[in-house]
């Protein structure tokens, strides 16, 4: 099966910048994930979604992060506007339905200038 | 709030050495139990899980782990390793009741040919 895809793999900006991530997740999986790792740490969760419903989005830094799931398959994350600490990697993540293993996406990397 | 602990940042040995890298979580309720993979260039990939049943796990490649409730551990081994198991292990620990994934910081692990 196709693994979860996302893009860009690097994204370089210019502090105040907006950037934007996207997830394609395994077909079928309803749950999704986007995960943000800081260089020498594990990931930390930012949002989860059940289809198309954002239903943990606690760990989300609304005033600048946004998120969107249509139809329940891609999603998109953004950043408006970009701060040098959100210098990271942006996973994206997919499993059958809570509780599963996840799959996790190859990653942006993003960096801020 | 759920924390998970791995003792050790960066692992160095010989290839035929056996591995163990330690794993502790917080939470006292039920969990499930993961460790994930990250092979330079890769994505994160699942080398083991545990949800419930024989707390000796056995996943891939030859890894295995054991959850000991009363310790909070669920630490991971590999009686010898080789070349290829150079990479960043993560132990990650999902509350049954929650369903939000908290991952440890990740072990590098070297393994000298």
């Amino acid at each position: 099966e196709a693994g979860v895809v996302q893009s860009p793999r690097y994204k370089i900006i210019e502090k105040k910048q907006p950037v934007a991530f996207w997830c394609n997740p395994i077909s079928g999986h309803n749950t999704l994930y986007w995960y943000r790792q800081n260089l020498g740490q594990g990931p930390e969760l930012l949002i989860r979604y059940e289809n198309e419903e954002a239903v943990d989005d606690s760990q989300l830094p609304k005033d600048r992060f946004s998120a969107e799931r249509l139809k329940g398959v891609d999603s998109t994350l953004k950043i408006q506007p970009a701060e040098l600490g959100d210098s990271a990697v942006y996973l994206c993540a997919s499993s059958l339905r809570q509780g599963q293993p996840q799959h996790f996406g190859d990653g942006t990397r993003l960096s801020i200038l | 709030a759920q924390s998970v602990s791995q003792h050790n940042h960066h692992v160095i040995l010989s290839e035929a050495a056996s591995l163990e890298l330690g794993c502790n979580y917080s939470y006292g309720g039920t969990v499930n139990l993961f460790w994930y993979v990250q092979y330079p260039g890769q994505h994160l990939q699942l080398l083991l899980k545990y949800f419930s049943g024989d707390p000796l796990v056995k996943g891939i490649k030859g890894f295995e782990a054991e959850f000991i409730k009363s310790k909070f551990s669920f630490n991971l081994r590999k009686p010898s390793v080789q070349w290829s198991d150079t990479a960043e292990y993560f132990c990650a620990v999902n509350q049954a009741a929650g369903n939000k994934l908290t991952f440890g910081g990740g072990t590098r692990v070297l393994v000298k040919p």
